[in-house]
């Protein structure tokens, strides 16, 4: 777990609030990932940054949006969210590029998200 | 499309009998295979990877995962289960056409009874 911070690891929220979840990397990373965690489901991929490029959004609603200002940081800001969006949402980051081989993806703890 | 499945939601052990967590996977070409832990309000953990070789892998904490090409398995298996080892078990399968992109199972929980 260590090497990948999420903040805040709890948030609750109204349907017309506006927040972020922060993410940081320490691991030298070049690729870094949104997933959102709900009971029963499997982890859904949101959002990949590739070298602070959006590479991939997987049909995600425009009340989440995305930013990567460097390869070490990665922001999910949140806009008039619904009850269903409440979820634990995970950032993971790796190494980018087919030269890397096939690692493995780090973890951060995760924001616990509530929406009211 | 590639995806992994993971039949059972449960799956409770004895502390000290043996556990296996089930995964089968679907891929078109070679998988490359993953299986993650998660705690109690932690983050997904990397446990162990195969990408080629070995069918058995070797892992973190003592776990050993065998890849059954035949079966399309991948199962997740240790000698001796210790109370500890009670948490939600992901396996995963790398995204053939995306950089490094994994697709996950919805997960076993696994409980060791003391």
């Amino acid at each position: 777990e260590t090497g990948v911070t999420q903040t805040p690891r709890h948030l609750v929220m109204g349907m017309t609030n506006k927040k972020s979840l922060k993410c940081e990397q320490h691991l030298g990373h070049n690729a870094m990932y949104w997933y959102k965690q709900s009971a029963k489901k499997p982890l859904e991929l949101m959002f990949v940054y590739n070298f602070k490029e959006q590479t991939e959004n997987n049909s995600v609603p425009s009340r989440f949006s995305p930013e990567c200002p460097n390869s070490s940081h990665l922001f999910l800001h949140l806009h008039t969210l619904q009850p269903e969006d409440s979820a634990l949402y995970l950032c993971a980051s790796t190494w980018g590029g087919r030269d890397r081989g096939y690692p493995e993806q780090f973890f951060g703890p995760g924001t616990r998200l509530t929406v009211l | 499309a590639q995806s992994v499945a993971q039949p059972e939601d449960q799956v409770n052990v004895a502390e000290g009998n043996p556990l296996t967590v089930k995964c089968t996977y679907s891929v078109s070409g070679n998988p490359y295979l993953f299986w993650y832990v998660q705690y109690p309000n932690r983050g997904l953990q990397f446990l162990l990877k195969y990408i080629t070789g070995d069918n058995l892998v070797k892992g973190s904490y003592g776990f050993e995962a065998e890849f059954n090409k035949s079966q399309t398995s991948f199962h997740l298996k240790k000698p001796s289960a210790l109370v500890s080892d009670s948490a939600l078990y992901f396996c995963a399968v790398r995204d053939m056409t995306g950089a490094n992109n994994l697709f996950f199972g919805t997960g076993t929980r696994l409980t060791v009874i003391p």
